[in-house]
């Protein structure tokens, strides 16, 4: 069965201290993985794709790299803005390419000035 | 481009009551998405069209729950006889059948939401 797991669950740092956040995922062959950014109450807000492993994504102090079992989202020297739940979420090759998407269940990040 | 909306935002209901959620995806894209969310949690798919077609349905979609895309274009969500286990957010998403390059998959984008809850 396809699975999206995410760690930690939470995480809070301070402003400037750099971390990551894993996305474990176990697929039947992978279109692609993407990486969304959630604030309360709000619908997600898509980040990144990443399509083979290896590949790299940056956006600010977000990148997002992808192995052949995992995928990271390292902030660098976080603002308190960045302070939201990130999800991850997979698209299996079974399904054509405007598949449905397994998502884990988030790390909710709080980031204090 | 004015993304994707969702409407209403909020809706609060009493058990056994029928509700009707809408969805507006952006205008290019022809794929439209439903998921639902429950607090901590991701969203689980529910349902997916392309244009006027409902191609696939999860097992999380009882009978009580009905999709349409009458016209390929907006799309509404229908829950009937409201239980409580059906308070959750509602999240509507689409794509384009344009892919970027290759066999890259379509970035789905998401509404705000329809915050539904039974009482």
């Amino acid at each position: 069965e396809d699975q999206v797991t995410q760690s930690p669950e939470a995480l809070r740092l301070q402003e400037g201290e750099s971390s990551s956040l894993n996305c474990s995922y176990t697929v039947s062959g992978l279109r692609g993985l993407f990486w969304y950014r959630q604030d309360p109450g709000k619908g997600p807000e898509f980040l990144f794709t990443l399509y083979s492993a290896g590949e790299e994504k940056e956006k600010e102090r977000l990148k997002a790299t992808l192995t052949k079992k995992e995928s990271f989202l390292h902030i660098t020297a976080p603002k308190p803005e960045d302070s939201a739940t990130y999800l991850c979420a997979v698209q299996a090759k079974i399904y054509n390419q405007g598949g449905k998407l397994i998502f884990g269940q988030g790390t909710e990040l709080s980031v204090k000035p | 481009d004015t993304g994707v909306s969702q409407d209403p935002r909020h809706k609060i209901t009493k058990r056994g009551q029928n509700v009707t959620f809408r969805c507006d995806p952006i205008s290019e894209h022809n794929r439209l998405y439903w998921y639902r969310q429950t607090l901590g949690q991701g969203p689980e798919f529910l349902t997916y069209f392309q244009n006027e077609a409902q191609l696939e349905k999860s097992r999380l979609l009882s009978d009580r729950f009905s999709a349409e895309r009458p016209k390929g274009s907006f799309s509404t969500l229908e829950i009937q006889r409201t239980e409580q286990g059906d308070s959750a957010m509602y999240l509507c998403a689409s794509s384009t059948h344009k892919p970027p390059q290759g066999t890259r998959p379509y970035e789905q984008y998401f509404g705000p939401g329809t915050r539904l809850t039974v009482t």
